[in-house]
């Protein structure tokens, strides 16, 4: 199984702030990476597929990059709606896996 | 409007089984998978496995093995995952989640809180 790991764990930002979140793969997932938003009680939701295009209807603030074994999600400038956590996901075998995740807190 | 719409809430005592349903609607099933994937209270996500909306292939986790039963009824366009030999630790919320051979998941359901416990 393909380990995903996330970091920080958790972080606090403030409206505005520009916002990066690591994800390392165990073994090079060239660019089957994604990238989920999750609010309280609610599923998660896809921001980012194969690394780094912008899913349908998600606003342009939210952007990934990277390749291989290292990942990164941005958020260019905070808004009081993205306070949520954060998840990456490889699709590049089975099992699927997900890292940890990262909390995005005031 | 892509819409995957699941059963409700269900308690179970260990040892029994469960099985949610996923209703899809407003694309073609059949180009797309159905994926299972779970998350106990306060935890992250968990994947399950699949099943194929073209030909009803199934792929599902190895510690899940001879546990769960993914299917689908085609009339109806339901999907069905059922868990047998409920544990306390399977309480969590199973999520439907649609994919394509791409395997993201662009669309989810709402979710379904499954909750074992004596």
């Amino acid at each position: 199984d393909i380990q995903m790991t996330q970091s920080p764990s958790s972080l606090s930002a403030s409206v505005g702030d520009r916002v990066s979140i690591t994800c390392r793969s165990g073994q090079s997932i060239s660019s089957y990476l994604n990238w989920y938003q999750q609010k309280p009680g609610t599923a998660p939701k896809l921001l980012i597929y194969a690394a780094s295009n912008l899913q349908s209807g998600v606003s342009s603030r939210f952007s990934g990059s990277g390749s291989g074994t290292e990942f990164t999600l941005t958020i260019s400038s905070v808004q009081p709606e993205d306070f949520a956590v954060y998840y990456c996901q490889q699709s590049y075998s089975t099992p699927l896996t997900f890292g940890g995740g990262t909390k995005v807190e005031i | 409007q892509v819409q995957l719409v699941q059963s409700g809430a269900e308690v179970k005592k260990p040892g029994a089984s469960v099985k949610v349903s996923c209703k899809a609607s407003g694309y073609t099933l059949t180009n797309y998978n159905i994926n299972w994937v779970r998350q106990a209270p306060g935890q992250g996500l968990e994947w399950m496995g699949w099943i194929s909306g073209y030909d009803g292939e199934r792929k599902d986790v190895q510690k899940f093995q001879g546990r769960v039963t993914m299917t689908t009824d085609t009339s109806t366009g339901t999907t069905y995952m059922e868990l047998r030999n409920l544990r306390s630790d399977d309480t969590a919320v199973y999520y439907c989640a649609r994919s394509s051979l791409s395997m993201w998941f662009d669309f989810w359901g709402q979710g379904t809180l499954v909750t074992v416990s004596s």
